[in-house]
């Protein structure tokens, strides 16, 4: 089956950029989705379709997808960024089509 | 406002079976399928299937396809996702998340545990 592969942790200082990445064969032709998880709740999708914003996730976040890396790009990072994120696509051509990638922790210094 | 409320925390013993119900409110519970995904502790997240509210056709992970079973309830627009034979690798929490190709709405979580 399909295997995403995400950075285990990135640090970046407030206020600072953080890109965090997703690596996957030919990913760049697959829908990417990015869930943020803060320590004890549940995921909350932040972008979806590469780089769709759900209502009420700050434009702050935002997505890109081409080749073989989608990236999460989180601007003006604020410490209540600071959470797990995953990566996931639909390969609808696998008998195993929901793929997640191994998630990244954001830690804001 | 669109919900999804899990059913409560459970503690079974190897070889047992458990039943976590999901139940759906705030939108048209057969305009959209629900997925169940599930998170050991300190791990990541992990796919377990899907149902389609419409027609109760399903699409279960490879990994626990000869264990699990999801069922969808319409008149009670609740989903449930049965899990059998359950080992100590099966301690986790379990979500219910609205869609298939994407996940944008997602229960709180029902804790799992499996302990002799």
């Amino acid at each position: 089956s399909y295997v995403l592969t995400q950075p285990p942790s990135v640090s970046v200082a407030p206020g600072q950029t953080a890109a965090i990445t997703c690596g996957g064969n030919n990913i760049g032709s697959q829908s990417v989705h990015w869930y943020q998880q803060k320590p004890g709740q549940a995921p909350v999708m932040v972008v979806y379709d590469d780089y769709d914003r759900p209502s009420g996730i700050p434009e702050r976040f935002s997505g890109s997808n081409s080749g073989n890396t989608a990236t999460l790009t989180i601007n003006r990072v604020e410490v209540g960024d600071e959470a797990d994120y995953y990566c996931q696509i639909w390969d609808s051509s696998s008998d195993h089509p929901g793929v997640f990638g191994g998630g990244t922790k954001l830690t804001v210094l | 406002q669109v919900q999804l409320v899990q059913s409560g925390a459970e503690v079974k013993k190897p070889g047992a079976s458990v039943k976590v119900s999901c139940k759906a409110s705030g939108y048209t519970f057969t305009s959209f399928g629900l997925s169940w995904v599930r998170q050991a502790p300190g791990q990541g997240l992990e796919w377990m299937g899907y149902i389609s509210t419409n027609d109760g056709s399903t699409k279960y992970a490879q990994n626990v396809r000869d264990r699990v079973t999801m069922t969808t309830d319409t008149f009670a627009t609740t989903v449930y996702m049965e899990l059998k034979s359950l080992r100590f690798d099966d301690t986790a929490v379990y979500y219910c998340a609205r869609g298939y190709w994407y996940f944008d709405v997602w229960g709180r979580g029902t804790r799992v545990t499996v302990s002799s």
